[in-house]
């Protein structure tokens, strides 16, 4: 049971819109940034997304990132196959601890 | 920016092993360091946190009390050592550098490659 709540599964069209939502509490989300993973089949993690809606250098603007008191979102607009794989949220929570969301696996049909 | 793990393998239940995490491409001394766990077709699971300097460790419930982080900046690595292992520690464990912004927010920007710990008789 993951401290923050994320739907297990997702999908979409290529060129559509997706939204990946988390939800959490006043201790992790509430008070912190979020950020967000993507973890490709059989690789490590890779930050997609930084302080609620920053992007790294190299991350394409189709992802964005949003948040909204213990809630947050990624969307990836312009939806391309090679963005199918798992996304996991992830916050620092004041009771001294990393927490993660328990992931959305993304299929582009 | 490298961050090469290694350490990994079969061990019995109540047995030991150390992970090893060699960084490169930057100051390692200047950065916080972390432990994420996969167990197989699971999420990810956040295992121990360790200051730049070592002054501070932080550890999830899950694990403490068997789970020592260590690091050594003359050696640019940081150490899991895993004590008391059960079936359920089977996992990649991945190491992870936090980057601190001046706003206070952080992140985990690198990542090893994983090693798989196999807990099994």
């Amino acid at each position: 049971q993951s401290v923050l709540t994320q739907p297990p599964s997702a999908s979409g069209t290529p060129g559509q819109r997706v939204t990946i939502s988390c939800s959490g509490s006043s201790s992790n989300i509430g008070s912190n940034s979020v950020n967000w993973y993507q973890q490709l089949p059989g690789t490590a993690p890779k930050l997609l997304i930084y302080s609620n809606n920053q992007r790294p250098s190299g991350v394409p603007d189709r992802f964005s990132g949003s948040k909204s008191g213990t809630s947050a979102s990624l969307a990836i607009s312009g939806l391309q196959s090679e963005d199918e794989a798992d996304y996991y949220c992830a916050a620092w929570d004041d009771s001294l601890f990393w927490v993660f969301g328990g992931g959305t696996k993304l299929t582009v049909l | 920016v490298q961050l090469v793990q290694s350490g990994g393998g079969l061990v019995q239940p109540g047995g030991s092993l150390r992970l090893s995490c060699a960084a490169s491409g930057f100051t390692f001394s200047r950065y916080s360091m972390n432990w994420v766990r996969q167990a197989p077709g699971k999420g990810l699971e956040w295992v121990s946190y360790i200051s730049s300097s070592s002054s501070t460790i932080y550890y999830a419930d899950s694990v403490k009390g068997r789970i020592t982080i260590s690091r050594d900046n003359a050696k640019n690595s940081v150490y899991l050592q895993l004590d008391s292992l059960r079936a359920e520690d089977t996992a990649v464990f991945f190491c992870a550098r936090e980057y601190y912004e001046s706003s206070g927010y952080t992140r985990f920007d690198y990542w090893g490659q994983g090693t798989l710990v196999t807990v099994s008789s």
